[in-house]
């Protein structure tokens, strides 16, 4: 069964810096999605990023980007030039491609939160 | 206009009451989940439909029975509630069963006393 690790339950980040969040996963698949997403303090879920593991190239959006090392099962993401309303709980996320079963759905690490300091 | 939304958004009932939470997706998905988010914040996930057909039931209790009426809705409905239901859950939605890019709802927090 494919599991994710989050190593990190809290970190801390002052404004402007910028800040790594890990991510460990486990699966025999050789294909598969990874994502990250962000819960603020009003609880919605929010997609940040996302990763397929046949693209070597690292995903990135604006200010995150993705360190996708798929030999050794990482996953991290940089938030750069960190601001105040990134202060959230994040969390990494893996899902199979494949139809069917009980590998289409999104399994989540424990999540790792961030405080953004002024 | 909301992608998907959630009612209520916060529930307080007594143990042994039976309840329902709504779940709508304006977003033209097929396939649609239930998660449960635990006070520890974890996430983990209880049922997914795609066009009507369930297609995962993670292990849940038999007190717990998802309905949908259509593509759009998915909701949840739990009988004989219990103390260690309580907890945050969450409806998605997603565009096809095989890209799981989902789409989240506010979430419901419900509060077993």
């Amino acid at each position: 069964a494919q599991t994710v690790t989050q190593s990190q339950p809290e970190m801390s980040v002052q404004e402007a810096e910028t800040v790594t969040l890990s991510c460990t996963y486990d699966t025999s698949e050789s294909d598969y999605y990874l994502f990250w997403y962000k819960q603020p303090p009003s609880r919605q879920m929010i997609l940040v990023i996302r990763q397929e593991a046949y693209k070597q190239q690292n995903a990135t959006e604006n200010r995150f980007s993705v360190n996708f090392q798929k030999a050794a099962k990482s996953f991290s993401l940089k938030i750069s030039d960190s601001q105040l309303g990134d202060a959230a709980m994040y969390f990494c996320a893996y899902s199979s491609p494949f139809y069917g079963g009980a590998t289409n759905k999104l399994i989540f690490g424990t999540g790792t939160l961030l405080a953004v300091q002024p | 206009d909301t992608a998907v939304s959630q009612t209520p958004k916060y529930l307080v009932t007594q143990m042994g009451n039976d309840k329902s939470i709504k779940c709508e997706q304006n977003l033209g998905h097929d396939t649609m989940y239930w998660y449960k988010q635990d006070s520890k914040k974890f996430l983990k996930i209880m049922f997914s439909y795609n066009n009507k057909e369930l297609i995962i039931n993670e292990t849940v209790p038999n007190r717990f029975s998802p309905k949908s009426p259509d593509k759009a809705h998915l909701n949840l409905h739990i009988n004989s509630l219990e103390l260690g239901d309580s907890a945050v859950y969450f409806c998605a939605s997603s565009q096809e069963i095989v890209n799981a890019e989902q789409y989240f709802g506010p979430g419901t927090r419900l509060t077993v006393t």
